[in-house]
């Protein structure tokens, strides 16, 4: 098993610039999450699903939209880059949110600087 | 809302005992802790439900106080793989049986010989 991988693993933007990250995990998990992470501030989520077809806004979605067409795929869309944006991005899974009883699985990251 | 680490650093030597707290305003379902080496993914340790079940790592502990919505992490003999930032999550209920995970901004912990 894989477990969860992202792609890609490093990227430079233009502001203004479009990109897609993709996730995938191969656990069949029902759930998974994306976060940034910078200097200082942990982890913040931007949007989660929790199912095929789901998805929902987390602490800072603005400026991020995601998709989840298959169970195993989650993509997080950066429409029009900003420096601000400028950040590692993880993707998570789970295999479901029972109360926030089961422990989260992370992919290696995304780093993502945009000019 | 984030919750509190504390402390922000700390720096042991081999075999010292350490220990990191996490506190929330709001109650809490749940708290996880992960382990983040430099450069890397975020780990899995522990996690702590209401009413008392554990799950998680033999050789770690940690203590949840469901009253003041607290929870510590206890380190002891510490060794030099332990050294990485340690982050909490708390898990609070956000509606259609679904919760978030709100993470602290993170303790790191350096262990030297």
């Amino acid at each position: 098993n894989a477990g969860v991988t992202q792609t890609p693993k490093f990227r430079v933007l233009k502001t203004g610039q479009s990109m897609t990250l993709l996730c995938a995990q191969d656990m069949n998990h029902e759930y998974m999450y994306w976060y940034r992470q910078d200097p200082g501030m942990g982890l913040r989520l931007i949007h989660y699903s929790v199912g095929e077809g789901t998805t929902a806004k987390g602490e800072v979605p603005d400026g991020y939209n995601v998709s989840r067409l298959k169970k195993q795929n989650f993509l997080l869309g950066l429409e029009s880059a900003a420096p601000s944006q400028t950040s590692v991005y993880f993707c998570a899974s789970e295999l479901r949110g029972l109360a926030g009883g089961n422990e989260q699985f992370f992919g290696p990251g995304t780093r993502l600087t945009v000019l | 809302q984030q919750p509190v680490q504390s402390p922000q650093a700390v720096i042991l030597r081999e075999g010292e005992d350490a220990v990191i707290n996490c506190s929330s305003s709001k109650a809490l379902y749940s708290v996880h802790w992960y382990r983040q080496k430099h450069g890397e993914a975020p780990v899995f340790l522990m996690i702590l439900l209401k009413g008392g079940e554990q799950k998680g790592h033999d050789k770690i502990s940690a203590s949840f106080n469901e009253k003041k919505q607290q929870s510590s992490l206890y380190l002891t003999a510490s060794q030099l793989s332990y050294s990485g930032t340690y982050f909490c999550g708390t898990a609070l209920y956000s509606g259609a049986g679904s919760y978030q995970l709100t993470f602290g901004k993170g303790t790191k912990l350096s262990v030297i010989p």
